[in-house]
């Protein structure tokens, strides 16, 4: 079965720094590849996606994610964070013929000013 | 709009009672899903059903029950047989013959008082 390990519980930014959330994954094949975020009390709001093709894929405010094969790696980067960025962020993988997803354990961002 | 509407969003539930949580989604999207989520746990997945009237179990499907008797609407029974009820949930839905990318709602966050 597929799993996703999101090393990185807490991480705390200043602005305008730049940001990198860490992710891997463990399956047998190349599967589907999920960032998304989620403000207190919400739901998931999808970031980016990398299905297959080029392995820098590009996202919503300004996030990108590189795949990276050989490192069963799916890491999400920011150049700048804002303030706005202070969330908790998921990775998750879809494979397989059920299409179930499932997600790490999260990552929670903060912002300092 | 189109979208996944969860109600209530906020739910209390006294112990020993069943309580049922709504999912209805106009994507006329053929999977929906449901997942919860506890601090530092992620996402997991409860259920899930492909098509009408067909419903499988997910990673902690013990306490709960579903039905899947319309396309567009998925609730979820929290039984006085799970032990740990109070969580936040989700409910989320994907076309099959569109790719993997799945929506979310909103969440319930349901409290056993």
């Amino acid at each position: 079965a597929q799993s996703v390990t999101q090393p990185d519980i807490h991480i705390t930014v200043s602005e305008g720094a730049s940001l990198e959330l860490r992710c891997n994954y463990s399956y047998g094949a190349t599967p589907y590849l999920f960032w998304y975020v989620q403000s207190p009390g919400q739901g998931l709001q999808l970031l980016l996606k990398y299905f297959s093709g080029d392995t820098l894929v590009q996202g919503i405010k300004g996030f990108e994610a590189e795949f990276k094969r050989s490192q069963s790696s799916f890491n999400l980067r920011k150049p700048s964070v804002h303030w706005s960025d202070a969330a908790e962020y998921f990775c998750a993988v879809e494979a397989g013929t059920a299409s179930k997803l499932t997600f790490g354990t999260g990552t929670r961002l903060q912002v300092t000013l | 709009d189109g979208g996944i509407t969860q109600s209530p969003k906020y739910l209390f539930r006294k112990e020993g009672q069943n309580v049922t949580l709504s999912c209805e989604q106009n994507l006329n999207h053929d999977a929906m899903y449901w997942y919860r989520q506890d601090p530092g746990q992620g996402l997991r997945l409860i259920y899930y059903s492909q098509i009408v009237n067909d419903f499988q179990k997910g990673d902690i499907a013990e306490g709960y029950s579903v039905s899947r008797e319309k396309k567009e609407s998925f609730p979820l029974t929290v039984t006085s047989a799970q032990k740990n009820p109070t969580a936040f949930y989700l409910c989320a839905s994907k076309d099959r013959d569109r790719g993997p990318r799945a929506f979310f709602g909103q969440g319930t966050r349901l409290t056993v008082v």
